[in-house]
C-alpha cells in the first residue's frame, strides 16, 4: 500500500528551538491531518486541514496544507520536553469512494532539556 | 467518559495459535479500523467496517480476521497463517457522513508479541 513521504525520519534538538517538519505525496489528496503518538500509545489527533493553501494553528503547532495539494508541513514552537514523540502526517479524500487515511513513516522528535 | 478501549495492552502468545485482539468504542462511530505498526514504519490498514456486519480487507490482511455484529466492537483475531504477527496493533473509529468517513480516532493499542 501507498504511504506517504516524511521528513526527517528523526530530529534531537534543545528545549526551546522551533521544529519543522513536511509530508508529501505522488497524489493529491483534500484533507491533510497531523497526529502525535506517544510512546506505547495510541496516535492522537492534533491538526486537520481541509483547504489547499489552509494554516490552522493549535497551541505552539501550526499545520499548512499545501498549494499543490501534495504536501503539508507541521512547525512547533519554542519545544518543551513533553513534545517528545513520533509525528505522523496523513492524507485521504473524504467525499470519494475509499477514503482511507495513508499515513506518513513518521518524524521521531526528541527535547534534551 | 467516551473513547475507544483496546484489551489487553500486552499480549503473549506461542507460535501457531490464533489470537483475538479487543476493540470497543462508545462514541457511536460507525466506521472502525484496524491498523498494524512496525518499528521506523508508518501505519498500515489491516481491515475496515463502515457499517454493522460488514467489513473491507485492506492493505495487508492476509493472515488476518474480523467481525462486526455490533456497532461498538471489532475484534481483531491473528490467526496462524500471519507470517510475522509480532506487531503494535491499533484500532480506530469515526463517524460516517454519506459515503464519507470523518477524522479517524485512536485507541491506545495492543503490543502482541509470539514466541
Amino acid at each position: 500500500g501507498q504511504q506517504l513521504n516524511q521528513s526527517p525520519q528523526s530530529m534531537f534538538i534543545q528545549e526551546g528551538e522551533d521544529v519543522s517538519m513536511n509530508c508529501t505525496s505522488s497524489s493529491i489528496f483534500n484533507t491533510w491531518l497531523w497526529y502525535k503518538q506517544d510512546p506505547g500509545e495510541g496516535p492522537v489527533l492534533l491538526i486537520a486541514l481541509y483547504k489547499a493553501g489552509e494554516l490552522t494553528s493549535n497551541g505552539r503547532l501550526t499545520a499548512q496544507f499545501g498549494i499543490t495539494r501534495k504536501d503539508s508541513f507541521l512547525n512547533i514552537s519554542a519545544s518543551i520536553p513533553s513534545d517528545v514523540g513520533i509525528y505522523f502526517c496523513a492524507g485521504t479524500n473524504y467525499g470519494g469512494a475509499t477514503n482511507k487515511l495513508i499515513f506518513g513513516t513518521g518524524t521521531l522528535l526528541a527535547v534534551q532539556p | 467518559d467516551g473513547g475507544i478501549t483496546q484489551s489487553p495492552k500486552y499480549l503473549f502468545r506461542k507460535e501457531g495459535q490464533n489470537v483475538t485482539l479487543s476493540c470497543e468504542q462508545n462514541l457511536n462511530h460507525d466506521a472502525m479500523y484496524w491498523y498494524r505498526q512496525d518499528p521506523g514504519q508508518g501505519l498500515r490498514l489491516i481491515y475496515y467496517s463502515q457499517i454493522v456486519n460488514d467489513f473491507q480487507k485492506g492493505d495487508i490482511a492476509e493472515g488476518y480476521s474480523v467481525s462486526r455484529e455490533k456497532k461498538e466492537s471489532f475484534p481483531l483475531t491473528v490467526t496462524s497463517a500471519q507470517k510475522n504477527p509480532t506487531a503494535f496493533y491499533l484500532c480506530a473509529s469515526s463517524i460516517v457522513r454519506g459515503r464519507s468517513t470523518d477524522t479517524q480516532y485512536f485507541g491506545p493499542g495492543t503490543r502482541l508479541t509470539v514466541l
